[in-house]
């Protein structure tokens, strides 16, 4: 089974701060691997896909990077609307999400 | 665009079948892969499975041969059967699509999600 590790599970910071959230695979997946935002009570929303991909109407400040066994998604310049909780999901064998990584106003 | 509504009861019992069905409206449902993913109060998401054209299904190797998801396309409809609940399986269960694309395994359509307790 390929296991997802995200960290940090929790990271504050305030808005306009550069924002970097790791997720380790413990297997390569190549670059299948996408990135979510939740918001509370929201269903996910899709950020970013083939590991580095914009999907079509996200923001910018937005970028993912890696491949092999390790990811990153950063946000430039936090807005309000960004502090959510961030998935990355594997897609090279099955599907498997990390435990997620909260993003709270320091 | 297209629209995900997943519908069911929100309330089962413990020992029984939760079943729920996803309304796809406003797209077509072939040459996608269709999703179940749940995710329990405070806690982080979990895929269950996913089906393509009616034939070909994927599970979480961890639900243990409790599961079962099926389309009917005519009804531009698909649904999740999973067995032997316990409370350990109350969650929101949302429905979601991945691209008309082989190559992504992503999910790029979701359902709002709904709320299924397990509980006498």
């Amino acid at each position: 089974d390929i296991q997802m590790t995200q960290s940090p599970s929790t990271l504050s910071a305030s808005v306009g701060d550069r924002v970097t959230i790791t997720c380790r695979a413990n297997q390569s997946i190549y670059n299948w691997l996408a990135w979510y935002q939740q918001r509370p009570g929201k269903a996910p929303h899709l950020l970013i896909y083939k590991a580095s991909t914009l999907e079509t109407g996200v923001p910018s400040r937005f970028s993912g990077s890696g491949s092999g066994t390790e990811f990153t998604l950063t946000i430039n310049s936090l807005q309000p609307d960004d502090f959510a909780t961030y998935y990355c999901q594997q897609y090279h064998s099955y599907r498997t999400f990390g435990q997620g990584t909260k993003v709270d106003i320091k | 665009q297209v629209q995900l509504q997943e519908s069911g009861p929100g309330l089962v019992k413990p020992s029984e079948t939760l079943s729920l069905t996803c309304s796809v409206s406003g797209g077509s449902m072939s040459r996608h892969y269709w999703s179940w993913i749940r995710q329990p109060p405070g806690k982080g998401l979990e895929w269950i499975g996913n089906v393509y054209n009616s034939d070909t299904t994927k599970y979480n190797p961890s639900l243990k041969g409790r599961v079962s998801i099926s389309v009917d396309t005519s009804k531009n409809q698909f649904s999740l059967k999973l067995s032997s609940v316990t409370a350990a399986d109350t969650a929101v269960y949302y429905c979601a699509r991945e691209p008309d694309d082989i190559s992504r395994g992503d999910l790029d359509c979701w359902g709002q999600g709904t709320l299924v307790t397990v509980s006498s």
